[in-house]
């Protein structure tokens, strides 16, 4: 049983452009979130998809949007890139029950 | 945004020796959780606990919701090598709310050999 994968693991974008990162749930589980890491912090919600619709919003600018398929993975985007936004991006799913964390996308915007 | 506060930020340790971590909050939480993070991963949870005042092993880690609920802490006894990492609490309401985890900073454990 595939646990939360994510795609790509690493990528380098420009300031200015624009970035899907992509998220599929472990086997059964409903429910994907978001989360963004800077370096030497801990992770910040971004958002949570159920049943494809946004359930919940951190403190992120309308430039972060997402989406979920009929199958429960996601996709997280990214527009008008800027510096800051270079962190680790963590996608999370769960069912009910214990949230368990994919590896990560490293995003490093140049 | 929101972080708990997490303490300490770093520790430096001998194998063998116990450890202890704190995590506090100005607001309340129904579900405290402890993570480690291992370098170019995501976090691993270790131990969750439920009910405040709820005392929860796994091992030898050993994890307490403080009774006000608005704590935690985590304690590994007898460290080893493979102990190394960053470890975050979070807490999460229940509700709307399920799944949003709100993380502390994280402590970054080190123990020598």
């Amino acid at each position: 049983d595939a646990g939360v994968t994510q795609s790509p693991t690493h990528l380098i974008k420009t300031r200015g452009q624009q970035v899907t990162l992509r998220c599929s749930p472990k086997s059964g589980h409903d429910t994907v979130s978001w989360y963004q890491q800077a370096l030497g912090q801990g992770p910040q919600f971004i958002f949570q998809y159920y049943e494809e619709e946004e359930r919940q919003r951190g403190n992120f600018p309308d430039r972060f949007s997402g989406h979920q398929f009929p199958n429960y993975s996601s996709e997280l985007n990214v527009n008008a890139l800027l510096l800051g936004d270079s962190a680790l991006y963590l996608c999370a799913s769960s069912l009910a029950g214990t949230i368990y964390f994919g590896e990560g996308s490293w995003l490093t915007v140049v | 945004g929101q972080q708990l506060n997490q303490s300490p930020q770093s520790m430096f340790i001998q194998e063998g020796e116990d450890v202890s971590m704190n995590c506090t909050s100005s607001s309340i939480f129904n579900t405290w959780l402890w993570y480690k993070q291992d370098p170019g991963e995501g976090p691993v949870l270790l131990i969750a606990l439920y009910k405040a005042g709820e005392l929860t092993s796994n091992g030898r880690l050993t994890a307490q919701f403080g009774i006000t609920r608005k704590d935690s802490f985590l304690n590994i006894s007898a460290s080893i090598p493979s102990d190394v990492g960053i470890y975050f609490c979070a807490g999460q309401l229940s509700g709307t709310s399920y799944g949003k985890l709100t993380f502390g900073q994280g402590t970054i454990l080190t123990v020598h050999p």
